[in-house]
């Protein structure tokens, strides 16, 4: 069983509709990452949290320690958000390394 | 602002060829990374460098060397490639004050004949 399990693997959705993406992982962590990644390969960190929430623009990030889950929402979703979503644990303290899921390939369609 | 730049961006090999993969970051971070992305599979780590002067093995160390030049610079080695090391690279780099998220470079799409 992999430690970090994204749902779901894939995603199409209608513009302006609300977009959840789900993160679990087996691990005890010291911070969870959200991070994009487009169609032209480069990643890009979007979110670090290690406890409740955070919201940027219109994206929102939670995490229940407890359940050990994590969710990603996307809220007015855009085509330019179609992007492969990518959740990553940090376990083994602030230096350890990063356990990445497999993504979630996401497709907004206008 | 460069950020993390890796090169080359793409480049094809043929079995049994050595190349060499350079990154370079100019956030001053101390830790380093390399990575190989396969499809269906989540980032995979190959080997890292903690700061400058060591390096450690990943999660799939076999087929590759690093080298930490100096603190900007991390280059991943194929001795000799092999068809299963087709993949894309990616490098990272991070600073080491607490939890502070990683920086990746653009890739490095690499095909082994």
């Amino acid at each position: 069983k992999n430690e970090v399990e994204q749902s779901p693997q894939n995603l199409t959705a209608q513009e302006g509709e609300f977009i959840t993406i789900n993160c679990s992982y087996s691990v005890g962590i010291s911070a969870l990452h959200w991070l994009q990644q487009h169609p032209g390969g480069g990643i890009v960190s979007l979110f670090m949290l290690s406890s409740g929430k955070k919201k940027h623009g219109r994206l929102i990030a939670t995490i229940n320690i407890q359940e050990k889950h994590s969710s990603l929402h996307i809220t007015a979703s855009h085509p330019r958000d179609s992007a492969v979503y990518i959740c990553a644990v940090r376990s083994g303290g602030s230096q350890g390394n990063l356990i990445f899921g497999k993504g979630t390939k996401l497709s907004v369609k206008p | 602002n460069a950020g993390v730049t890796q090169t080359p961006k793409f480049q094809v090999l043929k079995t049994g060829q050595s190349m060499t993969l350079q990154c370079a970051q100019d956030m001053n971070h101390n830790s380093m990374y390399w990575y190989r992305q396969d499809p269906g599979m989540g980032l995979r780590l190959i080997y890292y460098s903690a700061s400058e002067g060591t390096t450690d093995k990943g999660e799939v160390p076999n087929g590759y060397n690093v080298s930490r030049l100096n603190k900007r610079e991390f280059s991943l080695r194929l001795e000799s490639a092999a068809p299963s090391q087709t993949s894309v690279y990616f490098c990272a780099s991070r600073g080491t004050l607490g939890n502070q998220p990683q920086h990746f470079g653009d890739g490095t799409r690499l095909s082994i004949l």
